[in-house]
């Protein structure tokens, strides 16, 4: 079976750095998303992952390790437009996604 | 392109009653995807669909729930008899089959409440 882990809510302030953190198991390992989902909207694709290391998209990061079944996402210079929840997800068509992390951003 | 189109966005119907809930997928995308999104369990893929044909139904919760594509820019998800606990947003979604980071585009859902 596979399995999803991550945060269920983190809070930050606007202009900082924030690391949202996802790890996974599963029997085959085939990508990994990151999906960003407004209250209330559909989700939308932020990045995906399918070898190690850090995939830079300007203020997002995704970073991939496969042996230890981690990601993570980086957002920099937060903004109160950033409040979301951010689901981490593993598959390649059969997408399982994690329960979400719902990011509050405080001026 | 207009994205993925749902219909209808929002559903209210009475326990054994049927639900037809459609989706548009963006043109030119061979795959399609329905999910359920609930506060306890997240999203859960249900079927998908590639080039009309269903590839893997294992998450359709049970025989009350049934998924057609008769066509490559149409396909519904039907609930006979619906349950209260059936309430939750349904998204569907669609892909290009093969394109390289395998995105995949979400309609704006339908949130159904069965009472």
């Amino acid at each position: 079976g596979q399995n999803i882990d991550q945060p269920t809510e983190m809070t930050a302030t606007e202009g900082a750095i924030v690391q949202i953190n996802c790890t996974y198991q599963t029997s085959g390992f085939n990508g990994l998303f990151w999906y960003q989902q407004h209250a209330g909207e559909a989700p939308t694709f932020l990045s995906y992952n399918v070898l190690d290391g850090l995939e830079e998209k300007g203020r997002f990061s995704s970073f991939l390790s496969r042996s230890k079944g981690y990601s993570y996402l980086l957002l920099k210079e937060l903004q109160m437009k950033d409040s979301a929840s951010y689901l981490c997800a593993e598959g390649f068509q059969k997408l399982v996604f994690g329960t979400g992390t719902r990011l509050l951003v405080s001026p | 392109d207009a994205g993925v189109i749902q219909s209808p966005r929002h559903e209210v119907t009475e326990m054994g009653q049927e639900v037809t809930l459609r989706c548009k997928p963006i043109s030119g995308h061979n795959s399609l995807f329905w999910y359920r999104q609930t506060m306890m369990r997240g999203l859960e893929l249900l079927i998908y669909f590639n080039n009309n044909v269903p590839i893997d139904d294992s998450g359709m919760p049970e025989d009350r729930f049934s998924a057609k594509m008769p066509n490559a820019s149409f396909s519904t998800l039907k609930i006979q008899p619906s349950e209260p606990r059936d309430s939750a947003v349904y998204f569907c979604a669609s892909q290009l089959q093969g394109e390289a980071k395998n995105i995949q585009y979400f309609g704006a859902g339908t949130r159904l409440s069965v009472l």
